[in-house]
């Protein structure tokens, strides 16, 4: 069974400091990861996902497969950005597969 | 569109007590499904649809059943409200199968909170 890891439930940055949001996931296969993010009185949305390879709000997640990691990263936070954020995988190779989640982490960017 | 849409926002049930959390789509989502968001332990899939008549568990599944009839709705019902079913429910729905940027990407509500006492 597949399993997403968000080891920090809070953290606490300095706008303009580095953020880093940390993922582990277990899968023996190949898995396809997501960051989702849940705004103030918004819905959870996604931020973004690996295989687009892309940068959304200037947060890059890089997949690790030696580390099975899919950390988060920003390098100079803004105060938008606190919020809860997710991590989430699903089986790789298949377009119907559920989605786990982590635990969530609640980021808080101070001014 | 709406897209998601889950009714009621809030709600406060009795021990014992039976509910149904309704959740509409508007997108002609053949996948759609129930998680819970409890402090600590983020999102937990409760129930999940593939496609009207078709529904299966997810990793917490007591205590609830769902139906699908039609492609739009898929309400998650409380048969007897237990505090432990205390949480914010999400519903979330997105096509099924097929490839390109939308896979698996999610569609959620905007959640309903429940509190039983």
């Amino acid at each position: 069974a597949q399993r997403v890891t968000q080891p920090e439930k809070l953290l606490s940055v300095f706008k303009g400091a580095p953020v880093e949001l940390k993922c582990n996931y277990s899968y023996s296969g190949s898995p396809e990861l997501f960051w989702y993010v849940q705004y103030s009185r918004q819905r959870l949305q996604l931020l973004l996902r690996h295989i687009s390879r892309e940068s959304i709000k200037g947060f890059t997640a890089d997949l690790n497969k030696g580390e099975t990691s899919f950390h988060l990263k920003k390098p100079f936070a803004q105060e938008e950005d606190s919020a809860m954020y997710y991590c989430a995988l699903v089986a790789g190779g298949t377009s119907y597969g559920k989605l786990t989640f982590g635990q969530g982490t609640i980021l808080t960017v101070h001014p | 569109n709406a897209g998601v849409t889950q009714t009621p926002k809030f709600q406060v049930l009795k021990t014992g007590q039976s509910m149904t959390l309704q959740c509409a789509q508007d997108m002609n989502h053949e996948y759609m499904s129930w998680y819970r968001q409890d402090p600590g332990m983020g999102l937990r899939l409760i129930h999940y649809s593939v496609g009207a008549g078709i529904t299966d568990q997810g990793e917490v599944p007591n205590g609830y059943n769902v139906s699908r009839s039609t492609t739009e709705d898929f309400p998650l019902r409380l048969l007897s409200a237990a505090p432990s079913q205390t949480s914010v429910y999400f519903c979330a729905s997105r096509a099924w199968g097929g490839g390109g940027p939308g896979a698996n990407v999610l569609t959620f509500g905007a959640g309903s909170r429940l509190t039983v006492l």
